[in-house]
């Protein structure tokens, strides 16, 4: 049975500073996806990441992935407060049919 | 906005009772899944329809069913509420491509409320 783990549970940081949130996942794949969530909200795609080695940048987000460590990472980058959200990573377990198990998530809380 | 629709977007119903939560799903995708998030907890992948079949299912009971119909909209039917199952559901739509379906898009949700 596929595990994805995510680590920490709950982030609160300051305006400014870098962080990095990992998410480990127990069986082999090589599509990953992270997503944030708003209160009550659904879920908004940020990156997919396909292959091993993979990274992507938007503002201040930074995603990569290492398929053989199954070890993916969000990295921020001098954080606003406008980031605070929880972040899901999700990990594809049918090889390509979209069938996704989530992590637990990350709440991040940006303190001015 | 994804293009995926889901109805209602909230509603309450009473333990033992029957619900029907409704999804469109974005032009031209023809795989639709459900996905149950109880609160503070991650979504949980509940089954995936795939041209009107039932393609896949996660670690739900039976009461737990689902439909597509011929425009890939599709419907989530829970039968004999429990407490438990007040979460938000969720529905992705995708569409196979070269082998492997493309990035599924979620829709706002369905709060659903047992009481």
């Amino acid at each position: 049975e596929l595990k994805v783990e995510q680590n920490p549970l709950f982030l609160s940081m300051q305006e400014g500073k870098n962080y990095t949130i990992y998410c480990n996942y127990s069986t082999t794949s090589d599509r990953l996806y992270w997503y944030r969530q708003d209160p009550g909200k659904s879920l908004e795609s940020l990156f997919v990441l396909l292959s091993n080695g993979a990274v992507k940048q938007e503002g201040r987000l930074m995603a990569s992935l290492d398929t053989k460590a199954r070890l993916s990472t969000l990295h921020i980058t001098a954080a606003v407060h406008d980031l605070s959200a929880t972040y899901f990573c999700a990990v594809d377990n049918d090889f390509g049919n979209e069938k996704l198990t989530f992590g637990t998530g990350t709440r991040l809380t940006i303190i001015p | 906005e994804t293009g995926v629709t889901q109805s209602p977007t909230h509603l309450i119903k009473t333990r033992g009772q029957q619900v029907t939560l409704r999804c469109s799903s974005q032009s031209g995708h023809n795989t639709v899944s459900w996905y149950q998030q109880a609160l503070g907890q991650g979504p949980q992948f509940i089954f995936q329809y795939y041209r009107e079949e039932e393609n896949g299912r996660g670690n739900f009971p039976p009461r737990f069913s689902g439909l597509q119909f011929p425009n890939y909209s599709s419907e989530l039917n829970v039968n004999a509420l429990e407490l438990d199952d007040s979460a938000l559901y969720l529905c992705a739509s995708s569409v196979p491509r070269g082998g492997l379906n493309t990035e599924a898009f979620f829709g706002q949700g369905t709060r659903l409320t047992v009481v």
